[in-house]
């Protein structure tokens, strides 16, 4: 079946560092690949997405490139702020599947402190 | 812009109770879904509905049941509320279906529920 795996938080860092979240998924089919952002007491929201091999999606200054052949669809920030905090989640919709499902990963903690 | 509401930001229930948890969303769209999300699991579908009175069951069923009579209206529904029920719930909705459909989920708030 489907999965995505992404790396555990919390991750802490300043203002202005640079931020990676790795993601790798399994897939059957073809999927697309997405990044969503969870800030506190809210919904997720789409940050970002991807539909085939080596598209980058980009949103906010937040970056992310399908990479198809070593699996992943790493999130990447040059400079982050305060207001990047949040819950970072990964997730896949495969594409041959026709109820457009999502898989997602566990979710990330972002924590930036001035 | 999508809007996804539910219905309820914070819900307090006893064990035993039956609890309706009420999604709505604005943008016609024909997929809707229910998610809980607990610490460290991510998030793990419930049920799904690709059209009216049509519904699936995702990863975790068990003690859920779901109710769409109309295109816009998707309802959770625990039967008899247990403790391991406790979670945060969240409503999306997506267009469309069919194969190559790579539309994005659009979420609502959440209900976080407690059961005593």
């Amino acid at each position: 079946g489907n999965s995505v795996t992404q790396m555990e938080g919390p991750v802490t860092l300043s203002e202005e560092a640079f931020l990676t979240i790795n993601c790798t998924y399994t897939a059957t089919g073809y999927p697309s690949l997405f990044w969503y952002v969870q800030y506190p007491g809210e919904g997720l929201q789409l940050l970002l997405k991807a539909t085939k091999a080596d598209d980058k999606g980009s949103n906010k200054g937040f970056e992310a490139t399908y990479r198809k052949e070593t699996t992943s669809f790493h999130l990447e920030k040059g400079s982050v702020q305060v207001s990047d905090s949040a819950v970072y989640f990964c997730a896949l919709s495969d594409q041959t599947d026709s109820w457009g499902k999502f898989q997602f990963g566990a979710g990330t903690q972002v924590v930036v402190t001035p | 812009d999508v809007k996804v509401t539910q219905s309820s930001r914070y819900l307090v229930k006893r064990t035993g109770e039956k609890v309706f948890l009420e999604c709505v969303q604005d943008m016609d769209h024909e997929n809707m879904f229910w998610y809980r999300q607990d610490p460290g699991l991510g998030l793990r579908l419930i049920y799904f509905s690709y059209d009216v009175k049509m519904k699936e069951k995702g990863d975790i069923p068990e003690g859920y049941s779901v109710s769409r009579e109309k295109k816009e209206r998707f309802s959770l529904i625990l039967e008899s509320a247990s403790t391991n029920q406790t979670s945060m719930y969240l409503c999306a909705s997506s267009l469309g279906s069919g194969f190559g459909n790579n539309s994005p989920l659009h979420f609502g708030n959440g209900t976080r529920l407690t059961v005593t």
